[in-house]
C-alpha cells in the first residue's frame, strides 16, 4: 500500500540530547512537510521540502533540523536547542506539482516526549 | 498575517443528525484554499473537502459539504446523517495560493471536538 510511515510511534528524549524522527513515503510525492502538535492546538508547520536537496523554514524552525537527500525520505532532528520538545510530530506529502490546493497526505505521527 | 479561528471547542450531535462547525479566516488575499481536516483518535489527519476561494459554489462531498461565505470569512463544515465514525477533532485550514515561500504553509485553527451520541 502506498502511504507515510513515520517511526517510531513514540520517543523520549533525555535532556542535552538529539532525537531524529524518522518519515518515507512512497507516493512519489515531491512535497513533504513536517507540522508540530501541541494539546488544544492546531498544527504548525517546522519546515518543508519541495524538492530534493531544498528545503525551507516553517514558522516554528528553531531547535530543528532536516535533510532531504532522498526523494522517498524527510528525516526531522530535534536538537537539545529545542527547549520544549513535547510534542506530536506528523509528517506529510503531496505532489508538489499540483498547486497550493492539492491534498496533503499525512502519517500516523511520532509522540516525543521528554525524559 | 493569515488566521484561522474556529469558537467551538466541543460540540456534540446524536446519530443520524446533523452538525454545523464554525470555521472564519483573516486575510487580505482574493485567491487562497480553505481545508477541512479530521483527526480521529488514531490521530492521523485525513482531508475531508476543500474549497477554492474563487469558486463560488459550495464544495461537496457525500455528507460532508461546506457553507462557504467569501465576504464574510466564513468557512463553515455542515456534517449530515452523522455516524459514529464522524466521531474526531476538525480542523479548519487556510493556504495561500501563491507559490513559493507560502505555499508550504498551511495554517490551522485549534480545531473543534465533535463528539457522535449513539
Amino acid at each position: 500500500d502506498g502511504g507515510i510511515t513515520q517511526s517510531p510511534k513514540y520517543l523520549f528524549r533525555k535532556e542535552g540530547q538529539n532525537v531524529t524522527l524518522s518519515c518515507e513515503q512512497n507516493l512519489n510525492h515531491d512535497a513533504m512537510y513536517w507540522y508540530r502538535q501541541d494539546p488544544g492546538q492546531g498544527l504548525r508547520l517546522i519546515y518543508y521540502s519541495q524538492i530534493v536537496n531544498d528545503f525551507q523554514k516553517g514558522d516554528i524552525a528553531e531547535g530543528y533540523s532536516v535533510s532531504r537527500e532522498k526523494k522517498e525520505s524527510f528525516p526531522l532532528t530535534v536538537t537539545s536547542a529545542q527547549k520544549n520538545p513535547t510534542a506530536f510530530y506528523l509528517c506529510a506529502s503531496s505532489m508538489g506539482r499540483t498547486g497550493a490546493g492539492e491534498k496533503l497526505f499525512f502519517g500516523s505521527g511520532t509522540q516525543l516526549s521528554v525524559l | 498575517a493569515q488566521t484561522v479561528t474556529q469558537s467551538q471547542p466541543e460540540m456534540s450531535v446524536q446519530e443520524a443528525e446533523t452538525v454545523t462547525l464554525s470555521c472564519t479566516y483573516d486575510t487580505s488575499e482574493s485567491d487562497y484554499y480553505l481545508f477541512w481536516y479530521k483527526q480521529p483518535p488514531s490521530r492521523q489527519m485525513i482531508l475531508v473537502i476543500r474549497q477554492e476561494a474563487y469558486k463560488q459554489q459550495n464544495a461537496t462531498e457525500n455528507r460532508f459539504s461546506v457553507n462557504f461565505q467569501k465576504a464574510a470569512k466564513s468557512f463553515s463544515l455542515k456534517i449530515s446523517d452523522s455516524q459514529l465514525g464522524d466521531a474526531a477533532m476538525y480542523f479548519c485550514a487556510y493556504r495561500s495560493a501563491g507559490y513559493g515561500g507560502s505555499q508550504g504553509n498551511l495554517i490551522f485553527g485549534k480545531g473543534t471536538k465533535l463528539s457522535v451520541k449513539p
